[in-house]
């Protein structure tokens, strides 16, 4: 059972550009997480998504920034128009229906130059 | 509001010595769960345990043990004899028991652990 994945694990890109971040959850997991780790500070909660729908989207940035994970593939994250400040580590955490793990990938390191 | 703190930001040790790492943490909630990850220098993120709220036994696995005071909101963290594999940033987090909040973890700001040989 492979664990939570996400790609690309290295992104760069330039200002103003897109940035797209994909995780795909553990096998039978409906519940995703993004978190977002900036240099030097720990982790802080983003966006909580089931199938669908946007559970929780207290953490995310109000522009730029939107989640989805639809029925079919993986979880995205999305960033438009990337400024030097997004850059940090994105990590992805999925967790079974009902269940009481959130597993963590290995995170997708985004720099923007 | 939940709340973790993590007041050392640095440790340095030389290996074999023991090092304890503090957490303290505020929550309204009767019943969470509390997490410990490691942090390696390659970025991945590595579940150490996951303790609830009503199980306050301290829990030892291998060199590392966990101390879990809930009249002091306290869960530290010491790995015993350390190595210089331990060196990392460590992680205490906090969540809620609910369906809707138990993956939606409340990290403290992390404290480095270096071990020199």
């Amino acid at each position: 059972n492979a664990g939570v994945m996400q790609n690309p694990r290295h992104l760069v890109r330039r200002r103003g550009q897109e940035a797209r971040l994909r995780c795909s959850p553990m096998k039978g997991h409906s519940h995703v997480y993004w978190y977002r780790q900036l240099p030097e500070e720990g982790l802080k909660f983003m966006v909580y998504l089931q199938k669908e729908n946007i559970i929780d989207e207290s953490g995310m940035p109000k522009e730029r920034f939107s989640a989805e994970f639809p029925k079919e593939g993986p979880s995205i994250l999305r960033i438009q128009q990337v400024v030097r400040g997004d850059s940090a580590a994105y990590f992805c955490a999925s967790s079974p229906q009902g269940g009481q793990e959130a597993f963590f990938g290995q995170g997708t390191r985004l720099t923007v130059v | 509001a939940q709340k973790v703190t993590q007041a050392q930001t640095e440790i340095s040790v030389v290996e074999k010595e023991d090092v304890t790492l503090d957490c303290v943490y505020e929550t309204r909630d009767t019943t969470y769960y509390l997490f410990w990850y490691k942090q390696p220098p390659s970025g991945e993120l590595v579940f150490l345990i996951r303790r609830n709220s009503f199980d306050e036994q301290n829990e030892i696995s291998g060199r590392y043990s966990w101390n879990f005071q809930k009249s002091t909101s306290s869960f530290n963290f010491t790995i015993t004899a350390s190595q210089v594999v331990d060196s990392a940033v460590y992680f205490c987090a906090l969540s809620g028991v609910t369906t809707d909040s138990w993956g939606k973890l409340q990290f403290g700001a992390g404290t480095q652990v270096v071990v020199t040989p």
